[in-house]
Order: structure tokens, then sequence, then C-alpha cells
């Protein structure tokens, strides 16, 4: 079936540093989103990427999605103690129903303030 | 966030039970959803309903049973469930035409 690939599956930084996580398809998607989970808490919506190449910006965050749609990036510039949790990405494949969305295992980020 | 909540919050059941979780969403969306979280496990879509109609069932076991009255209000029966089913039911809703899904609290289950 189809998988989305998610790395790393933890990461730890100091605070002030930097953060990135990435997804990998096999195939071709549609169009990728960008959920955030706290401890405890449920799934919230980032962000929806659909242009091959396109990139957006929310602060420190930075989404690509790359040209062969296919993979795609979440970078966090200077990670904050309210950048904790756990970043999942979900994509969208052509021919799927709405909100048919295939789950990456996600990206447990812990910051040491 | 109050637009999709859901009850209960916590609910402990024995094998042999039958109990009911609950999904409301009042955001005026036309898609609903039933998603397994488990730990070490990517988000598991179990069931989409759009317009009160299921569209996916992904090999979902029939112990699992949604009911979907209306466009606001969603249901996830669970009849002799297995402690492999012990996992956060996330809830979910969208709009018309999108994919991006608004998720409700959850509800923790352990099954004993």
């Amino acid at each position: 079936g189809q998988q989305v690939m998610q790395i790393p599956q933890y990461q730890h930084v100091q605070e002030g540093e930097d953060f990135t996580t990435y997804c990998n398809s096999s195939t071709t998607l549609s169009n990728i989103q960008w959920y955030k989970q706290r401890p405890g808490g449920h799934p919230v919506f980032l962000i929806q990427l659909v242009k091959s190449g396109e990139v957006k910006k929310q602060k420190r965050l930075t989404f690509q999605f790359g040209e062969a749609k296919k993979n795609s990036s979440l970078h966090i510039t200077a990670t904050q103690t309210t950048d904790v949790g756990t970043y999942f990405c979900a994509g969208h494949y052509y021919g799927g129903s709405q909100g048919n969305l295939i789950f990456g295992k996600g990206t447990k980020l812990s910051v040491k303030p | 966030e109050t637009g999709v909540t859901q009850t209960p919050r916590h609910l402990v059941m024995g094998m042999t039970n039958k109990k009911s979780l609950k999904c409301e969403q009042h955001l005026g969306h036309n898609a609903m959803y039933w998603y397994k979280q488990s730990a070490k496990k990517p988000l598991e879509l179990m069931f989409v309903y759009s317009l009160e109609e299921r569209v996916e069932n992904n090999s979902v076991p029939s112990r699992f049973s949604p009911e979907c009255p209306n466009s606001s209000h969603l249901f996830l029966h669970l009849h002799t469930l297995q402690p492999e089913d012990s996992a956060l039911y996330l809830c979910a809703s969208s709009q018309p035409g999108t994919d991006t899904q608004y998720f409700g609290p959850g509800t923790r289950l352990t099954v004993l």
C-alpha cells in the first residue's frame, strides 16, 4: 500500500538550534500537509503544500515540497521550548477520496532549555 | 479549540463490553473521519464519511462499527474488543472540497 516515510523518528535539540524533519513518498502526491501534536494533545493542522517546488514560511517554520511532489520537509529555525511535540506529514494521492490522507510516523521533537 | 468534540475522553472496558464513542463537529464540515493512533505507529485512517455516506473502510475489523446519523455527528460502536485495540481514537472533520483535517481531542481507550 501507499506509504509516507518520515525521518528522523526522534530529534533532541538544544534551544536555539535548528530542526528539520523529512517526508518521502514512493509515488507522486497531489498535496502534502503538516500537522503538529503537542504532548497529550491532538494533531493540529499547520499548512498544506500543493505546487511542485512550493516553499511556504510561517515565522520560524519553513515548509518545502519537492519538484517531483514526492518529498517534503519542515525546517524550524532557532527552536524554542514551545516547539516541543510530534510533527506529522500527511500525503494525499491523486485519485484518493476527499480527506484520505496517509500519515507519516511523525518526528518527535524535544527541546532542552 | 472546540470545533470538534469527543466523548468520553477516557474509556476503560473489558473485552466483552459494548461501548460507543461520540464525535460532534460544529464547523459546518461535510466529511468526518475516525483514526486510530497507537504508540510507534502512524495515524491509521479507519473510516471516512462524506455527506453521511461511508466512502472508505480501510480493512477495519467488524468489532468496530461506525455510524453517521447526520453531518455533525459520528459514532464508533465498540464490541468484543481486544487488548491490542487500546489506543487513542481521534475524530476529525473537513470542509467540502478540501483534505485538511480538524481533529478532536480524542478518546483514550484501554481494553482490559
